[in-house]
């Protein structure tokens, strides 16, 4: 079946621009996560979705940073007024948030760069 | 959750086991030790996961000490598309958590042909 799909796979903007990443998760898992990767580091989490609500989003690092997934199924992670600071690959994954496992399964990710 | 430590990079022959090692001395009794692994310019999957009794699957095998203190995660006959940044994390797993994972730097593993 299809897995996690992210779009787009590349973003270049200016900085101050607003920017939307998009994430279409696994059909039917109800948990979904936003990471962070910077170059040569390991993922960093930004925030995770039980169904429609946002169940903890301690990892966003400030409020230019916000992320809706209005349905329970599709997310959007949304920039405002981007930094250079912000470039880096952004992850999404998906789970079925049931059992002890949750493993979570990746998306390709989406390279933001700002310029 | 608990911090994992891990060596920075491992070589090993195509054809051979790899045993990559993890140190998490401050695993709690609840805390579960996964790992992942990310091929370039992909994003990460999931290999296997324990508590306390060694774990088995397709993909590896996961030898967690008594005190739980280490674990190695071994591929046993490694090829070139094993050429990945290994992780181990250790987190609790329950339905009520947030189930976040906690990324180090991993281990980056170079299979040589």
């Amino acid at each position: 079946g299809a897995g996690v799909s992210q779009t787009p796979s590349n973003k270049v903007t200016e900085k101050g621009k607003y920017v939307e990443l998009r994430c279409d998760p696994i059909s039917g898992h109800t948990a979904l996560y936003w990471y962070r990767q910077s170059l040569g580091q390991g993922p960093e989490f930004l925030i995770y979705f039980q169904g429609t609500g946002a169940a903890d989003d301690s990892g966003l690092p400030n409020d230019r940073f916000f992320a809706v997934r209005p349905e329970g199924s599709v997310s959007t992670l949304k920039i405002q007024r981007t930094e250079r600071g912000d470039s880096a690959v952004y992850l999404c994954a998906s789970s079925s948030g049931t059992g002890d496992i949750n493993e979570q399964f990746f998306g390709p990710g989406t390279r933001l760069t700002v310029l | 959750d608990a911090k994992t430590t891990q060596p920075p990079s491992m070589d090993c022959a195509e054809g051979r086991a790899a045993n990559l090692p993890c140190n998490h001395s401050t695993i709690s009794g609840n805390e579960y030790v996964y790992w992942y692994r990310q091929i370039h310019s992909q994003g990460p999957q999931y290999i296997i996961h324990g508590l306390k009794n060694n774990e088995t699957n397709e993909m590896a095998s996961l030898i967690i000490t008594e005190d739980r203190k280490s674990s190695t995660l071994i591929l046993p006959h490694a090829t070139l598309r094993d050429t990945a940044v290994y992780y181990c994390i250790v987190r609790v797993a329950w339905a009520g958590a947030t189930n976040k994972l906690i990324f180090g730097t991993g281990t980056l593993l170079a299979v040589q042909p």
